[in-house]
């Protein structure tokens, strides 16, 4: 079983649609959570950190449950630029080392 | 917000030569890097992590003997994969971070095909 892990995708949505992504991770050592954006052929870039109160910025809404070690990000009123592969990430050990999730791909359609 | 360069952007190279690749922090001092490698439609695997003046730390299944690290400075570290095969043809990624455990900042990566 892989340690971080996403819905498949793609997910195809119109503009203004409002679209959930889950994740779920099996250490329960994991000390933070993130989800990143990526776009093709690109690095990964930081979208938000998540915290077990829950955050929100702007159009997106982050949710973590440690007891369900279940994480999810929620997007409103989508956007075309919002078009990209959102990573479910965590980090643990002394280092703090990343563990990334496969990613899902989000397409917005006009 | 933090620069994370890396060169080159793209390289192909004959099978059984070797590769390096950089990885600099251009206006900050980073303490740890690390190198990932991102191979189509798969997640980013971290490869190995590097202290500034230590010897790296590789995940486990990374073969330290080809996948040679070091991190000399503050803000320079390099991957150099030596005796490349069409197998380690990937997309490869380093990230830099400066003291404690503060947001790791990704270098714009490096498209390595070996023929």
């Amino acid at each position: 079983r892989k340690e971080v892990e996403q819905d498949p995708g793609p997910f195809n949505v119109p503009e203004g649609a409002t679209v959930a992504f889950n994740c779920t991770y099996s250490n329960s050592a994991s000390q933070s959570f993130f989800w990143y954006r990526q776009d093709c052929r690109k690095e990964p870039k930081l979208l938000m950190s998540v915290y077990s109160s829950g955050n929100e910025d702007g159009r997106f809404t982050a949710q973590l449950n440690r007891a369900s070690q279940y994480i999810s990000l929620l997007i409103r009123d989508s956007k075309l630029s919002d078009s990209a592969t959102y990573l479910c990430v965590v980090s643990r050990g002394s280092q703090g080392n990343l563990i990334f999730g496969k990613g899902t791909k989000l397409s917005v359609k006009p | 917000g933090a620069v994370v360069s890396q060169h080159p952007s793209r390289v192909i190279c004959k099978s059984g030569t070797s590769v390096k690749i950089e990885c600099r922090s251009l206006d900050f001092q980073a303490t740890t890097m690390f190198w990932y490698r991102q191979f189509p439609k798969q997640s980013l695997m971290l490869m190995a992590t590097s202290n500034e003046g230590s010897k790296a730390t590789y995940e486990q299944g990374v073969e330290k003997d080809k996948f040679l690290i070091n991190h000399a400075s503050l803000t320079l570290s390099t991957l150099t994969v030596t005796s490349a095969h069409p197998e380690d043809s990937s997309f490869y990624i380093c990230s830099a971070r400066g003291p404690g455990l503060g947001e790791q900042y990704f270098g714009p990566g490096t498209r390595l095909t070996v023929t």
